[in-house]
């Protein structure tokens, strides 16, 4: 019952470094998120994907990438981190936005940028 | 764009006080869905209100959608430690779900 699964959960990165967030879904959902969330604040969507082959840009983008080869997989990358990018990042995924089809989160990755 | 406001962001009550989040859209919504987020955890689904003038009641908490179907609430009973939180609400935007900005709950026992 594994869900949302995403790695690594902890991280430190010094500035101009570049690195990966994996995150990997077993329910089967077409769609699948990425958010990062600053201290004490909400929810900010930087990349999502309606389906394997396909991505797009949310509210937060710059600064990062994704891909989509698989329905199960959805890395993030962050290249030349920066400390703006200090966060926890959430992957999530779900079906779709439609009535019925809720999102479920993984466990947050958080990031610190030095 | 849609955006989707949450108010009050902060909200500080005694034990046992009751306690309401209200969320509002700039465009009619489809759905709305409520989230809880513990303190150092990840937002978890708790409800979801899809007719207008919707009303849904689990234990404690009671949800509302509004009859525009522009608004919507959660009204928690007599809170409890296991309360404290932030509660977001969403509502689908194409293929997205917007975030509220989230109303961060915290109880004095």
């Amino acid at each position: 019952n594994a869900g949302v699964t995403q790695t690594p959960k902890f991280r430190i990165l010094k500035i101009g470094q570049s690195m990966t967030l994996q995150c990997t879904q077993d329910m089967n959902h077409n769609y699948m998120y990425w958010y990062r969330q600053d201290p004490g604040m909400g929810l900010k969507l930087i990349y999502y994907s309606v389906g394997a082959g396909i991505t797009d840009k949310g509210e937060v983008p710059n600064g990062y990438n994704v891909s989509r080869s698989t329905t199960e997989d959805f890395p993030l990358r962050l290249e030349l981190a920066a400390p703006s990018q200090t966060s926890v990042y959430f992957c999530a995924s779900s079906y779709s936005t439609h009535s019925g089809n809720t999102i479920y989160f993984g466990e947050g990755s958080w990031l610190t940028v030095v | 764009g849609q955006q989707v406001m949450q108010i009050p962001q902060y909200q500080h009550v005694q034990e046992g006080e009751d306690f309401t989040t209200y969320c509002n859209s700039s465009t009619t919504l489809s759905n709305i869905q409520w989230y809880k987020q513990r303190p150092g955890g990840h937002p978890v689904f708790l409800i979801q209100l899809v007719k207008s003038g919707e009303v849904k009641k689990q234990k404690r908490l009671t949800f509302q959608f509004g009859e525009a179907k522009k608004n919507s609430s959660l009204h928690i009973t007599a809170t409890q430690t296991t309360d404290v939180g932030t509660y977001f609400c969403a509502g689908p935007r194409a293929q997205k779900l917007v975030f509220g900005q989230g109303t961060r709950l915290t109880i004095n026992p």
